[in-house]
C-alpha cells in the first residue's frame, strides 16, 4: 500500500488568487495523479505526473490553469490558478501500486 | 472512452442486512481491472476491492465479494452483515490495463440505518 498526506487540507481563497497543493508518498512511485471531485459529484482525472516529464493533462483541464510540478519519485504539487467559484471542489492526489491506487486524504477548496 | 455507470444513485438498508451494489462499464478493452472504493464523510477514498478482468473467480475481501460479468460487463459489489460503518458514498471505477488512470462511476450513496 501507500501512504499519502496532502497539504493544506482545506483552505478558503479569493477569486482570482492562486493555490499550491502539495502531495507527499511514503514511497517512491513512478507515476502521481491528480483528481478533482466537484460538489455532490464523482472524480475526474486533471492529470498524470511522472518524474522528470511534463504532465499529462485530460480533456478539459489545461497547464496554464492548472501548472503540475514533479520535482522527485514521492512529492508532487498542483496549483489551482486565477480561481473562480467554479473551482471550489475537493482536489486528491493518487498514486498506483501493484495495480491498486490510493489516495490522499484530499483538499477541500472553497473559492469566494 | 471508457464509460462506468452506477444507475442507484442511494440506497438504504437496515443493519446486519445484505446489499448489493450495481456498476455496469462500456469498454472494447480485453485487458482491465475494475475496482470499488468507499467515501465515507471523511472525504478519504479507501479501495474495498479490486478486480482482474482475466480472473473468472470473483474477488472477496471478508464481508465484501463482487460479482463479475465480462461478458455483460457489469461488476456489483455485495456487502454481507453490513454495519454502520458501511455508511458511505460508493464508486466503481475502471482502469485500462498499463494505463494506471482511473474511470468512475457517478458513486452511489448508502445509508446502514441501525
Amino acid at each position: 500500500s501507500a501512504v499519502i498526506s496532502q497539504k493544506p487540507s482545506r483552505d478558503i481563497c479569493q477569486r482570482g488568487t492562486s493555490l499550491t497543493i502539495q502531495c507527499q508518498v511514503d514511497s517512491q512511485v513512478t507515476m502521481m495523479f491528480w483528481y478533482r471531485q466537484q460538489p455532490g459529484q464523482s472524480l475526474t482525472l486533471i492529470a498524470t505526473a511522472n518524474q522528470g516529464s511534463e504532465a499529462t493533462y485530460e480533456s478539459g483541464f489545461v497547464i496554464d490553469k492548472f501548472p503540475i510540478s514533479r520535482p522527485n519519485l514521492t512529492f508532487s504539487t498542483l496549483t489551482v490558478s486565477n480561481m473562480s467559484p467554479e473551482d471550489s471542489s475537493i482536489y486528491l492526489c493518487s498514486v498506483s501500486k501493484d495495480y491498486d491506487q490510493y489516495f490522499g486524504p484530499g483538499t477541500r477548496l472553497t473559492v469566494l | 472512452a471508457q464509460t462506468v455507470t452506477q444507475s442507484q444513485p442511494e440506497m438504504s438498508v437496515q443493519e446486519a442486512e445484505t446489499v448489493t451494489l450495481s456498476c455496469t462499464y462500456d469498454t472494447s478493452e480485453n485487458n482491465y481491472y475494475l475496482f470499488w472504493y468507499k467515501q465515507p464523510p471523511s472525504r478519504q477514498m479507501i479501495l474495498v476491492i479490486r478486480q482482474e478482468a482475466y480472473k473468472q473467480q470473483n474477488a472477496t475481501e471478508n464481508r465484501f465479494s463482487v460479482n463479475f460479468q465480462k461478458a455483460a460487463k457489469s461488476f456489483s459489489l455485495k456487502i454481507s452483515d453490513s454495519q454502520l460503518g458501511d455508511t458511505a458514498m460508493y464508486f466503481c471505477a475502471f482502469m485500462k490495463g498499463g494505463a494506471q488512470k482511473l474511470v468512475f462511476g457517478q458513486g452511489t450513496r448508502l445509508t446502514i440505518n441501525p
